[in-house]
């Protein structure tokens, strides 16, 4: 399968500060998705990238679709204590044509209040 | 409320014992997908369907089947099942080709 690094593998950030995280490929990907697992729950969808350059915005969070295609990242501002969890990105590639997803092996995030 | 379920939660068995994981979504959409989780691996890919039976592999298909008879239901087969199937699962659902996919709760397997 397709090799997704992402990095940094964990974070302990205090609560209030910005937080950066990223993931890279060696394959093309055609869209870009971040998710957030929570202990005991399966991923949810935080944020979905569609275009090269694509900048957006999820209230707190920010994702961008970088321009080479083969890479994103993720900025949460202002963490609160519920940003903790494991955030994991996740790209399609462009030439299969099917919805195989790909996933970095994620970010574990730890707010300190 | 629009979801995906998985049944069981949590199951432990023995070596050999066949099962069945099941997977229901109620948002009318084609694409459905098993995906097992590994510390350190992430999630990958064990099966996919893109409609009704539609199945293909994805990274890790060795030792489980699928089938995909009715548009929400896509069970997960372990004919023989071994300690190296240990891990917890996640079933996924998403409209057409997007890559927008949403999982279910998950199901923690251990197999002894």
């Amino acid at each position: 399968g397709q090799q997704l690094n992402q990095s940094p593998q964990s974070m302990f950030i205090q609560e209030g500060e910005d937080v950066s995280m990223n993931c890279t490929s060696s394959s093309i990907f055609n869209t870009w998705l971040w998710y957030k697992q929570d202990p005991g729950e399966g991923p949810v969808l935080l944020i979905a990238l569609y275009k090269a350059g694509e900048l957006t915005s999820n209230g707190r969070l920010t994702a961008q679709f970088g321009i080479t295609r083969k890479d994103s990242f993720l900025n949460i501002s202002a963490s609160i204590p519920s940003d903790v969890g494991i955030y994991f990105c996740a790209g399609q590639l462009l030439a299969t044509g099917a919805n195989n997803l790909f996933f970095g092996t994620g970010t574990r995030l730890t707010v300190i209040p | 409320e629009a979801q995906v379920t998985q049944n069981p939660r949590y199951l432990i068995t023995v070596t050999g014992k066949k099962l069945t994981v099941t997977c229901s979504q109620n948002m009318n959409h084609e694409y459905m997908s098993w995906y097992r989780q590994d510390p350190g691996l992430g999630l990958r890919q064990i099966y996919y369907s893109m409609n009704v039976e539609v199945t293909d592999k994805g990274d890790v298909p060795e030792g489980y089947k699928v089938s995909r008879k009715e548009k929400r239901n896509f069970p997960l087969i372990l004919e023989s099942p071994s300690p190296n199937q240990t891990s917890l699962y996640f079933c996924a659902s998403a409209h057409g080709s997007l890559g927008e996919q949403y999982f279910g709760p998950g199901t923690r397997l251990t197999v002894t």
